[in-house]
């Protein structure tokens, strides 16, 4: 089966700095990413979508220039937290998809905590 | 504005006996849905998914069943076993394309009663 995975699976920070995690597809080719976040007790919300090569699609009130993606190869999409703060902190959770994949694969998960 | 809807947060259910979690949803352009299962601190895993054109599929112990006039789906999980203990989402999207988008609801948790 289609693996994706994530780095780190959890990251302390203190707050105003950025913090970066990695999301990589490791036996396919993935044309599509997404970035969700999950709050306790609560449903996945997708964040963004992001095409190999292209610029990342928001959603409706997440903040573009806070939430920085790249998906610069067919194997790995970054989420960047620019200037992060307590209310940053949650559960991201990156998906892959691909020419060859019927749905999408979800990564492990990073737990961010802002202090 | 949630789109899709389970309403039971948890459910538990004995060993052995039939698991039915439900799902509802709002908007009508969706058109596939898929349950994923999914333990604290993991991403969540791919379990059974229909096309609107179907009203029932199935996937050994996984049966999911879609009432679109209705706008609600279903999944039966029998028998009940230990490990399938974890929340289950539901999703929808506009298409089976695996680069559409996917609506998540807010998850019920099953606990499966030795």
């Amino acid at each position: 089966g289609a693996v994706v995975s994530q780095h780190p699976s959890r990251v302390i920070c203190k707050s105003g700095t950025s913090v970066k995690i990695e999301c990589r597809s490791l036996d396919f080719q993935a044309t599509t990413m997404f970035w969700y976040r999950q709050f306790p007790k609560q449903s996945l919300m997708l964040m963004a979508t992001s095409n190999e090569g292209s610029k990342a699609t928001y959603e409706q009130g997440v903040e573009k220039d806070k939430f920085l993606i790249n998906h610069a190869s067919l194997t790995l999409s970054t989420l960047t937290v620019t200037s992060a703060h307590p209310e940053d902190s949650s559960f991201y959770i990156c998906s892959a998809s691909g020419r060859d994949t019927d749905t999408q694969y979800f990564g492990p998960g990073t737990r961010l905590t802002v202090l | 504005d949630q789109q899709v809807k389970q309403n039971s947060p948890s459910l538990s259910v004995q060993e052995g006996r039939i698991s039915i979690l439900n799902c509802d949803y709002t908007n009508s352009m969706f058109d596939y849905f898929l349950w994923y299962k999914k333990y604290p601190a993991e991403g969540p895993t791919f379990l059974i998914s229909i096309s609107s054109i179907k009203d029932k599929n199935e996937d050994g112990r996984f049966t999911v069943f879609l009432n679109k006039s209705a706008k609600h789906l279903s999944l039966h999980i029998v028998p009940s076993q230990p490990g399938d203990s974890a929340v289950y989402f539901c999703a929808a999207s506009e298409s089976n394309f695996g680069n559409e988008k996917l609506t998540f609801g807010t998850g019920t948790r099953l606990t499966i009663i030795p």
